[in-house]
């Protein structure tokens, strides 16, 4: 059981560059998520899914796109990159159930450097 | 939408000391409450939650935290920390919808 993967684990970027960081999970949740983590500000939400085929911009979601066609995969795209978006990212998946609220299990990040 | 703070970013304490690390959240409906642990260069992995029920909740490393609504507190304690508790400790909020909210981390240094 491999849990939520990520990939690259590492990528530098030029700007103006594109890249698509890519995020799979094999416990069929329902709900995923992309966050990014910049040192002392803690987890920001970038865009989440709560099922195949529907997203939603989180509280920082500018720069950036999603896609959600099936239910394991939640690629994360940048169109152009720019040194802003210089961070780690990383996706996360929970269960659904209603009323309840499950905790969401991390994928091991990706560091991006934009110059 | 609900806020989370914590208060300290960094907490130096010596091994075998106990240590407190100090959640507090903002939000008008019922939350469920996570404590979340980062070791360097690793994603986040939940070390305990509340969801309902008592609201002294424990971890199986000796960690502990308690829902305080009144308060609307989430604290973590350890009696005795050891050095491989050295990471960062994330608090987070989630409401109905699986939306979650995270703190801005709290940076545990367990000195020998």
């Amino acid at each position: 059981n491999a849990g939520v993967t990520q990939t690259p684990k590492f990528r530098i970027l030029k700007i103006g560059q594109s890249m698509t960081l890519q995020c799979t999970q094999d416990m069929n949740h329902n709900y995923m998520y992309w966050y990014r983590q910049d040192p002392g500000m803690g987890l920001k939400l970038i865009y989440y899914s709560v099922g195949a085929g529907i997203t939603d911009k989180g509280e920082v979601p500018n720069g950036y796109n999603v896609s959600r066609s099936t239910t394991e995969d939640f690629p994360l795209r940048l169109e152009l990159a720019a040194p802003s978006q210089t961070s780690v990212y990383f996706c996360a998946s929970s269960p659904s159930g209603r009323g309840i609220s499950y905790e969401q299990y991390f994928g091991p990040g990706t560091r991006l450097t934009v110059t | 939408a609900q806020s989370v703070t914590q208060l300290d970013s960094q907490v130096p304490v010596f091994e075998e000391a106990p240590v407190e690390l100090r959640c507090n959240y903002s939000s008008s409906v019922s939350v469920y409450l996570f404590w979340y642990v980062q070791y360097p260069n690793q994603g986040l992995q939940l070390l305990l939650k509340y969801l309902s029920g008592s609201t002294l909740v424990e971890s199986i490393n000796g960690f502990e935290a308690e829902f305080n609504k009144s308060q609307t507190s989430f604290h973590l304690r350890k009696p005795s920390v050891h050095i491989s508790d050295t990471a960062e400790y994330f608090c987070a909020v989630s409401d109905r919808i699986n939306k979650f909210y995270f703190g801005s981390g709290t940076k545990l240094n367990v000195k020998p």
